[in-house]
């Protein structure tokens, strides 16, 4: 069947680095994508991965290996305001996504 | 330049009852695309249109469902009869082109059957 896998929850603090790891097992694969989400606001997206390698957008990087099925998203110099839900999802090539279950950061002062 | 809108942004309806969805995408974003999340689990896809035209509606759950987008503009997506299982937040998101692989989401509209 067709998954996405990554960690329900990860804390740390201020000005730490957190990486969110994504494997997946799905068909169509086209792309990796990653968003966020803060309570009861709408899924912003963050970045995408369409080939191997890192990409990187500001404070956050996020990574692919195809061959492995994986790929993370790095957050750097954490903030209060990245406390958030992020979720990866895989790409077709029509553009739908389809999404892992998210992973809680939560930024402690 | 307005963001993907949706409304209401929450809709609290009895087992049995319709409800109607309504979706409005940034202005000259052909592909639309709704999706849901059950409390508890994962953001899933219920379909995509491309223009007016639905090029994928695999993740439609029944016929319950019905999904429409009038001169490839607004969507609606109407819910009859709803049943308890359906309540969760329903997305709607829009991008130019699937090639730029960026949508944009709507708030969402929280539903609610009891």
């Amino acid at each position: 069947g067709q998954s996405l896998e990554q960690p329900s929850e990860v804390t740390a603090v201020e000005g730490a680095i957190v990486q969110i790891n994504c494997t997946y097992q799905t068909s169509g694969f086209y792309g990796l994508s990653w968003y966020q989400q803060h309570d009861g606001g709408a899924p912003t997206f963050l970045s995408y991965n369409g080939l191997d390698g890192l990409e990187e957008t500001g404070r956050f990087s996020s990574f692919l290996s195809r061959s492995d099925s994986y790929g993370y998203l790095l957050l750097q110099e954490l903030q209060m305001k990245d406390s958030a839900s992020y979720f990866c999802a895989v790409i077709d090539s029509w553009g739908k996504l389809q999404f892992g279950a998210g992973t809680q950061v939560v930024v402690t002062p | 330049e307005a963001g993907v809108t949706q409304f209401p942004s929450h809709s609290v309806i009895e087992k049995g009852q319709t409800v109607t969805l309504r979706c409005d995408p940034i202005s000259g974003h052909d592909n639309l695309y709704w999706y849901r999340r059950v409390m508890g689990k994962e953001i899933k896809f219920l379909l995509h249109f491309v223009k007016e035209s639905k090029q994928d509606e695999s993740g439609m759950p029944n016929n319950r469902f019905l999904a429409e987008r009038t001169g490839g503009t607004y969507s609606t997506l109407k819910v009859q009869p709803a049943e308890l299982e359906d309540s969760g937040v329903y997305f709607c998101a829009s991008s130019q082109d699937t090639r730029k692989n960026i949508q944009y989401f709507g708030a969402g509209t929280r539903l609610s059957v009891l």
